[in-house]
């Protein structure tokens, strides 16, 4: 079974520009996460799709960030513009479904520099 | 508001050794705790998940239990490997809003 994949692994831009962030769930997971992980912190969840529609976006700073999930399958991620404190790995997870029991399966996710 | 702590910050130990790993929330309303290990650069890959009416789970030589109503966790591992190197977050499935909240980590070094 195919992990979570993400692309790019690694972006470099710099300040007041834009990047985007694409993830491909699990085939069949209904639950899409993004999380930001500064260094030496945990990850702080993002966003939360279930199939394709918003369960949680409390924590998205909706000035700068957007996400999609069009026909609920891949998700992209959006910042622009950048600032220096987003600077951060964004990790993409899915779950099977939005239920209580689901386990969570992370993908490499991309380390994002601002400069 | 749900906290999660993890306890040490970091930790060295030599080969060999049985250690634990703790995990606090302050929240008892949870779904499940998972665990997780984080290798440097990489993403995380899921150890142990606890259902909230579960006591422990094994795998391997990793055990985590799991007491929700003092809001802990402990990660036990056996006879560390250099190739535990790593760091090992939980995260709680808060009831409600199905939200995983994580703590911030231990940094485990096992020495050869």
């Amino acid at each position: 079974e195919a992990g979570v994949a993400q692309s790019p692994r690694y972006k470099i831009i710099e300040k007041r520009q834009s990047v985007a962030f694409w993830c491909n769930p699990i085939s069949g997971h209904a639950t899409l996460y993004w999380y930001q992980q500064i260094l030496g912190q945990g990850p702080k969840l993002l966003i939360q799709f279930q199939n394709n529609g918003v369960v949680d976006d409390s924590q998205l700073p909706k000035d700068r960030f957007s996400a999609e999930r069009l026909k609920g399958v891949d998700s992209t991620l959006k910042i622009q513009p950048a600032k220096l404190e987003d600077s951060a790995v964004y990790l993409c997870a899915s779950s099977l479904d939005d239920t209580r029991g689901s386990e969570q399966y992370f993908g490499p996710g991309t380390r994002l520099t601002v400069t | 508001k749900q906290e999660v702590t993890q306890i040490p910050a970091a930790l060295s130990v030599p080969e060999g050794e049985n250690l634990v790993l703790n995990c606090s929330f302050t929240d008892s309303a949870i779904y499940n705790l998972q665990w997780f290990r984080q290798d440097p650069g990489k993403g995380l890959t899921s150890l142990l998940l606890i259902q909230s009416s579960q006591r422990e789970q094994t795998s391997g030589r990793l055990n985590a239990s799991l007491d929700k109503s003092s809001g802990r966790s402990t990660l036990y591992i056996a006879a560390s490997q250099p190739g535990d190197s790593a760091t090992y977050l939980c995260a709680v499935r808060q009831q409600g809003t199905y939200k995983y909240i994580f703590g911030t980590g231990t940094r485990l070094k096992v020495l050869a």
